[in-house]
């Protein structure tokens, strides 16, 4: 069954104290892998793509990396405004049309960063 | 112009209502969804349109009737919803190519009384 894990649920930090957030993901294939941030009441704002091990993106504070099994979510020097809850999603092969777009997600990790 | 714009914001709606929400994008993306997502979760596949044609409709109860009218537009037409059904809703757009990014719009909360 196709999954996807997110650790830790919660993490809060001090500003300027640099963390990783894990995805760990099974998947019979995988045709993408994504990272949003969610503000409180407010819609996923797209993030990163990964398409296969080794690839990293950079983004301002955030570095996403992919390996066969995982993502990291690394956030360096992080500031208040980057507290938001964090969503990791795969896309898992299409079989026919039945799977067009479907993305899994983990359950988030939801970031405080005190000033 | 990566905009994805959902009316309204907000809803309220008695259980005998009948209302839609509507989304719009104009990225020329080919693939549409609806996400339904409730209070500290992940949002939630609803259906989804590739190419103004229904391709996955997750086993929704028929009180959700989707509708795309052309290649920027979705709507999601409530009717008898019950108060459990209260969440953000949430659309999306893609390329549909597959592997590709979705784009969220802000959401519409409803709240059903």
């Amino acid at each position: 069954e196709d999954q996807v894990t997110q650790s830790p649920e919660a993490l809060r930090l001090q500003e300027g104290e640099s963390s990783s957030l894990n995805c760990s993901y099974t998947v019979s294939g995988l045709r993408g892998l994504f990272w949003y941030r969610q503000d409180p009441g407010k819609g996923p704002e797209f993030l990163f793509t990964l398409y296969s091990a080794g690839e990293e993106k950079e983004k301002e504070r955030l570095k996403a990396t992919l390996t066969k099994k995982e993502s990291f979510l690394h956030i360096t020097a992080p500031k208040p405004e980057d507290s938001a809850t964090y969503l990791c999603a795969v896309q898992p092969p299409v079989h026919g049309s039945s799977n067009t777009g479907k993305l899994i997600f983990g359950q988030g990790t939801t970031l405080q960063v005190k000033p | 112009d990566t905009e994805v714009t959902q009316t309204p914001k907000h809803l309220v709606m008695g259980m005998t209502n009948k209302k839609s929400l509507k989304c719009e994008q104009h990225m020329g993306h080919r693939a549409m969804y609806w996400y339904k997502q409730k209070a500290k979760k992940p949002p939630e596949l609803m259906f989804v349109y590739s190419y103004e044609k229904l391709s996955i409709n997750e086993s929704v109860p028929s009180r959700f009737s989707p509708e795309c009218p052309n290649s920027s537009l979705l709507n999601l037409h409530l009717h008898a919803l019950q108060p459990e059904d209260s969440a953000l809703y949430l659309c999306a757009s893609s390329q549909g190519r597959g592997g590709d990014e979705q784009y969220f719009g802000p959401g519409t909360r409803l709240t059903v009384t």
